[in-house]
């Protein structure tokens, strides 16, 4: 596809609540980053994936949030039991590491809203 | 200590200001160093990036890095009212971005 490409666009979800959040990355890009922002701050790191390996969880914040990639492209986000502090918007990236550049194409996020 | 420290601003400038942006990162260890423009509601796009020191320009941007200060920073000629945005200073380093908190302009016309 052209870009990165995320959906849904904006999610609202009561607490207690299980999401799924769905990254369909630049195709033949073999990296996969996930990354949260909460509002007024810069992008924090939660994982990495290399192709279907996921090679980076250090930076999921509790065992309620779960990724995958199980076949090396689209990627899904989970988070069980949802929170008010979840709330933030939940960034995409994909990169080519062949390209000997770590430019990295995001897409324009999931909105998150715990009620 | 955060990887990556940016100031805050809020910025505002008027129309054809110069635009200064600044960072500074903790680890002497760290070659990839970025900009990123952020508009509201749409995700990080990358603007420049520079391995090691130095300076690197494209069009109206120059971006430098100091490593003896560790020091990182983004400049903008002839600012427009379009580059109303975040800026987030960003690093690379094995497979992660570290993301500073980011800077909001916003150029008067």
């Amino acid at each position: 596809g052209a870009g990165v490409s995320q959906s849904p666009r904006y999610k609202v979800a009561k607490r207690g609540q299980d999401v799924a959040l769905r990254c369909d990355p630049i195709s033949g890009h073999v990296s996969l980053f996930w990354y949260q922002q909460a509002l007024g701050q810069g992008p924090e790191f939660l994982t990495y994936f290399q192709n279907e390996a996921q090679l980076d969880k250090s930076g999921l914040p509790s065992d309620r949030f779960f990724a995958e990639r199980p076949e090396g492209s689209v990627s899904t986000l989970k988070i069980q039991r949802t929170q008010q502090e979840d709330s933030a918007v939940y960034l995409c990236a994909s990169s080519s590491p062949g390209q000997g550049t770590p430019e990295a194409f995001f897409g324009q996020g999931t909105r998150l809203t715990v009620v | 200590q955060k990887e990556v420290e940016q100031d805050p601003g809020p910025l505002s400038v008027p129309e054809g200001a110069i635009v200064s942006l600044n960072c500074t990162y903790s680890n002497s260890a760290f070659q990839y160093f970025m900009w990123y423009r952020q508009y509201s509601r749409k995700g990080p796009e990358l603007l420049m990036y520079t391995y090691s020191s130095g300076n690197k320009e494209d069009g109206r941007f120059t971006a430098q890095v100091d490593k003896s200060s560790k020091y990182i920073s983004l400049f903008i000629r002839d600012s427009q009212p379009s580059d109303s945005a975040t800026y987030l200073c960003a690093i690379y380093n094995f497979n992660k971005f570290y993301f500073g908190s980011g800077t909001k302009l916003n150029v008067k016309p």
